[in-house]
């Protein structure tokens, strides 16, 4: 596709379960990035991805949150033992190089109930 | 601690007139700043980048103002349009590498 795809695009789970969030990025971009979105905040910075490594994790806000990419493409979002405060919408950005000047192109973001 | 703050209110005005929206931030000094718009149930979308040391940028109906000085960007709508009804996010470069810090948004509604 032309876009940044992301699934699925709601979940709800019950608190305890784990769940999986998928980003799809712009084929040929070698950044990507997680954000997270809650009701009437800004975009809260989750992790950076440059190709498959992760240099930035520092927006990660705890150790039941992780994220893998593989082949420089596809990337999995993983939150283990999901809490309530978990619940919001997690969005998935790309870019062409990770640089400042690089526009990030958006998912539609994955809707996260936890009850 | 840093700080990006948008107008706190929801911006109502009729069609036709300009939008004028501001975002401030503390204790940063980024290179550049940018704007995106995002729509309900939608990922931002890029609007315009202005760079520290460009005063004005222009697109379309789209102004965007960066004053390094006062800290503080203002982002224009002129000739208003229903369409144009959205949550406009600012947002920076944190550390001039691939981080962005985004503002909390203003939602801007036109009235008919």
């Amino acid at each position: 596709g032309a876009g940044v795809s992301q699934s699925p695009s709601n979940k709800v789970t019950e608190k305890g379960k784990d769940v999986e969030l998928r980003c799809d990025p712009i084929s040929g971009h070698t950044a990507l990035y997680w954000y997270r979105q809650s009701l009437g905040q800004g975009l809260e910075f989750l992790i950076y991805f440059q190709g498959n490594s992760a240099p930035d994790k520092s927006g990660l806000p705890s150790d039941r949150f992780s994220a893998e990419r593989t082949g420089g493409s596809v990337s999995t979002l993983t939150i283990q033992r999901t809490q309530q405060e978990d619940s919001a919408v997690y969005l998935c950005a790309s870019s062409l190089q990770g640089i400042s000047t690089d526009t990030q192109y958006f998912g539609p973001g994955t809707r996260l109930t936890v009850l | 601690s840093q700080k990006i703050e948008q107008n706190s209110e929801a911006l109502n005005i009729q069609e036709g007139k300009t939008a004028t929206l501001t975002c401030n931030y503390t204790n940063y000094s980024p290179a550049y700043l940018q704007w995106y718009r995002q729509d309900p149930g939608r990922g931002p979308v890029f609007l315009l980048l202005i760079r520290e040391n460009e005063k004005e940028k222009r697109k379309e109906r789209l102004k965007v103002t960066f004053d390094t000085t006062l800290k503080q960007s203002l982002f224009h709508i002129t000739a208003s349009q229903p369409a144009d009804s959205a949550t406009y996010l600012c947002a920076l470069d944190a550390s001039n590498d691939y981080k962005l810090s985004f503002g909390a948004g203003t939602t801007v509604t036109v009235r008919a």
